[in-house]
């Protein structure tokens, strides 16, 4: 079965502080892994789409990479405008529609 | 800011109303999507439309009701909702329905007492 997970539930930051966020994935035949950010009480907002292994996509202190087997979404020196829930997402074989992680909320502190 | 737009923000109706959620997008977007979200959990997919049609169905209850008139404008009627179905209810547009880059609105609020 297709899946996403993502790691960890919940991370607080230093103001500056860099750091990873982790999404894991088992998907047969994956079209696209997608970034999304959401700030509470809003609609998610995109953020990358990437397609194969060792691609990377860059906005301002955001970083995403893909492996065959996970994708990272690092924050470096990030900020408290950064706080929000970084959601991950997949399309593969089986439907060209999303399937989202449960996601990660970020805190950083000033 | 968002371009695309959701109204009411916030809504609150009994068991027996009928109410509508609106969404409207002016980016030339063919694909069009309903969203549920609970809190603390990720959106769920309801409804696609494509080029106006109803393309997927993700086995919703008839009491929500998606309407698609015109290329721009989405609606989702809602009759008869029960206390469970409060949510936040998020519309999303995208160039075509294999798009993963979804651009999703503020969304509504519905509180059903």
């Amino acid at each position: 079965e297709d899946q996403v997970t993502q790691s960890p539930e919940a991370l607080r930051l230093q103001e500056g502080e860099s750091s990873s966020l982790n999404c894991s994935y088992t998907v047969s035949g994956l079209r696209g892994l997608f970034w999304y950010r959401q700030d509470p009480g809003k609609g998610p907002e995109f953020l990358f789409t990437l397609y194969s292994a060792g691609e990377e996509k860059e906005k301002e202190r955001l970083k995403a990479t893909l492996t065959k087997k996970e994708s990272f979404l690092h924050i470096t020196a990030p900020k408290p405008e950064d706080s929000a829930t970084y959601l991950c997402a997949f399309s593969g074989a089986g439907s060209y529609q999303l399937t989202f992680g449960k996601g990660t909320k970020l805190s950083v502190i000033p | 800011d968002t371009e695309v737009t959701q109204t009411p923000k916030h809504l609150v109706m009994g068991m027996t109303n009928k109410k509508s959620l609106k969404c409207e997008q002016h980016m030339g977007h063919r694909a069009m999507y309903w969203y549920k979200q609970k809190a603390k959990k990720p959106p769920e997919l309801m409804f696609v439309y494509s080029y106006e049609k109803l393309s997927i169905n993700e086995s919703v209850p008839s009491r929500f009701s998606p309407e698609c008139p015109n290329s721009s404008l989405l609606n989702l009627h809602l009759h008869a909702l029960q206390p469970e179905d409060s949510a936040l209810y998020l519309c999303a547009s995208s160039q075509g329905d294999r798009s993963g880059e979804l651009f999703f609105g503020e969304g509504s609020r519905l509180t059903v007492l």
